[in-house]
């Protein structure tokens, strides 16, 4: 089955190490997202790539930066987390852009010690 | 800024019984809105959306109609079923923009 894959489910790291967290597809989608969804709030957009055009929304902050070497992968990666940034981070991808269907993985969730 | 808001949860109910819940959205303009659900140990899934006012969408049993006059979109279910336990979220989005707004999620049990 096509899907979104996010690896690994659980991330724990300690405070000011660095931490990347993947996400892969098998949809051949041309975007690919980041949330951050901290507890009991709302998913929040960090930012998107269509096709290899980076989008960072405006309040992300510097510490999230992201890859995207390919169609399938993109990385999410953390240079220096802190204890507000543990969340559960969802990848999700769409076929473009226009508000097509969004699909999501199963998000990895970020402890940070 | 736009946002949506939704009903808190949990929303606890026998199988069989009708399901509402309540989103409610602030935006400048005419968004497009979204049901989205995630089932445990899943990703969010599209349920449903609607484009413009007074659209209904539906899928599985679900229905939510695009009201403009009471900028809602809640979310229907006349007779739930175990498996319909997860978590609802409502969004929004503008054509121009692509960016999924959430609600915080509402979380349904449904019991036999």
């Amino acid at each position: 089955d096509a899907m979104v894959i996010q690896n690994p489910r659980y991330q724990v790291t300690q405070f000011g190490k660095p931490v990347t967290l993947s996400c892969s597809q098998t949809l051949n989608h041309n975007v690919m997202y980041w949330y951050q969804q901290k507890s009991s709030q709302a998913p929040k957009l960090l930012f998107h790539y269509y096709d290899k055009d980076f989008n960072n929304e405006a309040d992300t902050p510097d510490n999230f930066q992201s890859r995207r070497p390919n169609t399938s992968f993109c990385f999410l990666d953390i240079r220096s987390p802190g204890l507000g940034d543990a969340a559960m981070y969802l990848c999700a991808t769409s076929r473009d852009l226009d508000l097509d269907e969004q699909f999501f993985g199963p998000g990895t969730r970020l402890t940070v010690l | 800024g736009d946002s949506v808001t939704q009903m808190e949860g949990p929303v606890t109910l026998s199988e069989e019984a009708f399901l509402t819940i309540n989103c409610t959205y602030t935006a400048t303009g005419y968004p497009s809105l979204f049901w989205y659900v995630q089932y445990p140990g899943e990703g969010l899934q599209l349920l449903l959306k609607a484009t413009k006012a007074d659209d209904k969408g539906s899928n599985k049993g679900f229905e939510a109609t695009y009201r403009k006059e009471t900028t809602s979109f809640h979310l229907e279910k006349g007779s739930v079923q175990v498996s319909d336990s997860a978590v609802y979220f409502c969004a929004l989005a503008f054509y121009n923009t692509d960016k999924l707004i959430f609600g915080t999620g509402t979380r349904l049990q449904v019991f036999p």
